[in-house]
């Protein structure tokens, strides 16, 4: 069964730095990754999808995220972080052979807080 | 247009009891899904609907179920209500099956105790 992994389930970076969340996945076919933000008390905002064209995604907010085979990692990333940046990040990945986005299985989430 | 629509937004039951949760898509879409997220984790899956007939079910007891009506809103139902039930509920719609987006509603917070 696919499954993804988050590595750190909090990250501090200044305001102004690089943010990298991490996300490693475990799947039998090339899947369909996906990179959501909770901000506290709503639901969740699509950021970028991988669904196997360009390996490096751009997505909303200044968010990209490169899908690497060879390390089976889709990490999210942004130049400079703001301080709106501040909430939960959650990696997350399709069934395979399904062609659907909406039977996803997620990670456990990264908080990033920005600081001044 | 209005977005996704969940009630109620705050619940309390006791444990054995039952619940009905419900869930307005946007205007449009006629696909559902449903996710369980427990405090400090990840969603996980319980329901996709499409159409009015259920399209996926995730690792969850019989004691959930749930439905879609024809105007595409959908309830979802948890029976002999357990403590490790309590968790924001998510509702989720698409446009139709596929790799569109979903649009997540707010959630409804369940607290059994």
């Amino acid at each position: 069964a696919q499954s993804v992994t988050q590595l750190g389930s909090h990250v501090s970076v200044s305001e102004g730095a690089l943010v990298l969340l991490r996300c490693n996945y475990s799947s039998s076919v090339p899947p369909y990754l996906f990179w959501y933000v909770q901000y506290p008390n709503q639901g969740l905002q699509l950021l970028l999808k991988y669904t196997s064209a360009a390996t490096l995604v751009k997505g909303i907010n200044g968010f990209e995220a490169e899908f690497k085979k060879s390390e089976t990692s889709f990490h999210l990333t942004k130049p400079s972080a703001h301080m709106s940046d501040a909430a939960e990040y959650f990696c997350a990945v399709s069934p395979p052979n399904t062609g659907t986005a909406s039977k996803l299985t997620f990670g456990t989430g990264t908080r990033l807080q920005v600081t001044l | 247009d209005a977005g996704v629509t969940q009630s109620p937004t705050h619940l309390i039951k006791t444990r054995g009891q039952q619940v009905t949760l419900r869930c307005s898509p946007i205007s449009g879409h006629k696909s559902v899904s449903w996710y369980q997220q427990v405090l400090g984790q990840g969603p996980q899956f319980i329901f996709q609907y499409y159409e009015k007939e259920e399209r996926g079910r995730g690792n969850f007891p019989d004691r959930f179920s749930a439905r879609q009506f024809p105007n595409y809103s959908s309830e979802l139902n948890v029976n002999a209500l357990l403590l490790g039930d309590s968790a924001l509920y998510l509702c989720a719609s698409t446009l139709r099956d596929g790799l569109y987006e979903q649009y997540f509603g707010p959630g409804t917070r369940l607290t059994v105790t």
